[in-house]
């Protein structure tokens, strides 16, 4: 079982949706947790951070941990075309040297 | 891409042959690292740099060598190509706001036949 799952979709909304990405983990050390969003042959870029639990916005993003259900999500309000993309979820614990990714997760946002 | 470049982007290379990725950085960042990334697996760390000189394993070391001489260039090496490392490969940098986030750079598309 890996350390990080992810559905690897595709999903595929209409534009204006809300999305809802998740990842779940099973490494209770895991304290901060990022979002990375990944257009087709590019490099991965950061879109969310968050430290343990509770939730952040930025623009129409929102990002929540749930830490005693080991369950993050990031959301995507009126979502468009140009947010079509693959999103990666990632973490790490207090030692910090490394992440651990999940698999990622292909949205495709239709016009 | 938060001041990364990575060369060549693009290779193909036969079995058997040595294959040598760099990875240039300029804004001085202490950390670097580098990924493979493949269908189904994710994004796995091969190896990382904490200084120069300075190296460590990742999650699929196996294969691979890492070199770096200098704080901007991170050299990633494959003795003896095999047709499993063909992979898209990432090179990463700890930004140095505290939050440790990586930054990514464009990537480089390797095909070994």
């Amino acid at each position: 079982q890996k350390e990080v799952e992810q559905d690897p979709g595709p999903l595929s909304v209409p534009e204006g949706a809300i999305v809802s990405l998740n990842c779940t983990y099973s490494n209770s050390a895991f304290q901060y947790f990022m979002w990375y969003r990944q257009y087709s042959r590019k490099g991965p870029e950061l879109l969310m951070y968050t430290y343990s639990s509770g939730n952040k916005e930025d623009g129409r993003f929102t990002a929540q941990v749930d830490k005693s259900s080991k369950y993050i999500s990031l959301f995507i309000r009126d979502s468009q075309p140009s947010d079509s993309a693959t999103y990666l979820c990632a973490m790490r614990d207090n030692a910090g040297n490394m992440l651990t990714f999940g698999g990622g997760t292909r949205l495709m946002v239709k016009p | 891409d938060a001041g990364i470049t990575q060369s060549p982007r693009h290779k193909v290379t036969e079995t058997g042959t040595p294959v040598t990725l760099r990875c240039h950085q300029t804004e001085n960042h202490r950390y670097m690292y580098w990924y493979r990334q493949d269908p189904g697996h994710g994004l796995r760390l091969i190896h990382y740099s904490y200084g120069v000189k300075d190296t460590d394993k990742g999650e699929v070391s196996d294969g691979y060598s890492v070199s770096r001489s200098k704080t901007e260039d991170f050299l990633l090496t494959l003795e003896s190509a095999t047709s499993s490392q063909t992979s898209v490969y990432f090179c990463a940098i700890r930004g140095t706001s505290g939050n440790n986030e990586q930054f990514f750079g464009p990537g480089t598309r390797l095909t070994v036949l």
